[in-house]
């Protein structure tokens, strides 16, 4: 069974830094990009951006190049999702997904549960 | 970044069919190949429900199908049932990673 089984809930200080996990299981872990959503309270899903556990090339959407990094560990099966600096405006629900086999980036397979991120002096 | 609009808000009856937009803003069509639909259902994670356009995951039923003409994407739920009451979004892959994102979602009542 293909499961995605993401890091707990983090409380955070503005300017904090962060690095959450989503650990994949159930299928060979290299063989499928995963991706990063962002969804702030109340507010619909927004696209991070992805990564190849093959060869740890991440993409970005533009709205999110510099702001966070995308990595992955091939030999953990897990991928991360990491803030150097936190802000307010980070507090969301940040959901990892598996991209499906031969997608290009819109078919996410397989979801984590979430993981709550509140940013908050 | 991709423009994908959808309507706030449908309606339905049991048993009723619905049909959720997804327009992309651009005018290049021959971009707006690749486009998925996902159910969320509150405090859960999304569930892809259609892919490439028309393709329905192992477990979706028949009566999600879906479409695309020009600029425009439709899902279409027949023989609507309580359970599909939730928000639905569509996703769009545009040929760049500068072009790849979500529609701002619709929610669907089952009256």
């Amino acid at each position: 069974e293909v499961q995605l089984v993401q890091s707990g809930a983090e409380v955070k200080k503005p300017g904090e830094s962060l690095k959450i996990s989503c650990k994949g299981s159930g299928y060979t872990f290299s063989s499928c990009w995963v991706g990063w959503v962002r969804q702030m309270p109340g507010k619909g899903l927004e696209w991070m951006g992805i990564v190849n556990p093959g060869d740890s090339e991440a993409r970005y959407s533009p709205s999110f190049q510099g702001q966070v990094t995308i990595s992955v560990d091939k030999s953990l099966s897990t991928a991360y999702l990491q803030w150097n600096s936190l802000k307010a405006s980070d507090t969301a629900i940040y959901y990892c997904a598996r991209l499906l086999s031969g997608s290009w980036a819109d078919t996410f397979d397989f979801w984590g549960q979430g993981t709550t991120v509140t940013v908050s002096s | 970044q991709s423009a994908l609009t959808q309507p706030r808000s449908v309606s339905g009856s049991p048993g009723q069919s619905v049909t959720i937009s997804c327009t992309r803003s651009s005018s290049d069509v021959g971009g707006y190949n690749y486009v998925s639909w996902y159910q969320q259902h509150p405090g859960k994670a999304p569930k892809l429900m259609i892919y490439d356009v028309n393709r329905r995951p192992s477990g979706v039923p028949d009566r999600f199908s879906a479409s695309k003409s020009g600029n425009t994407a439709s899902l279409t739920i027949s023989g609507l049932q309580a359970e599909d009451e939730a928000d639905y979004y569509c996703c769009s892959y545009a040929g760049r990673y500068t072009d790849v994102g979500f529609g701002g979602g619709t929610k669907l009542t089952v009256l």
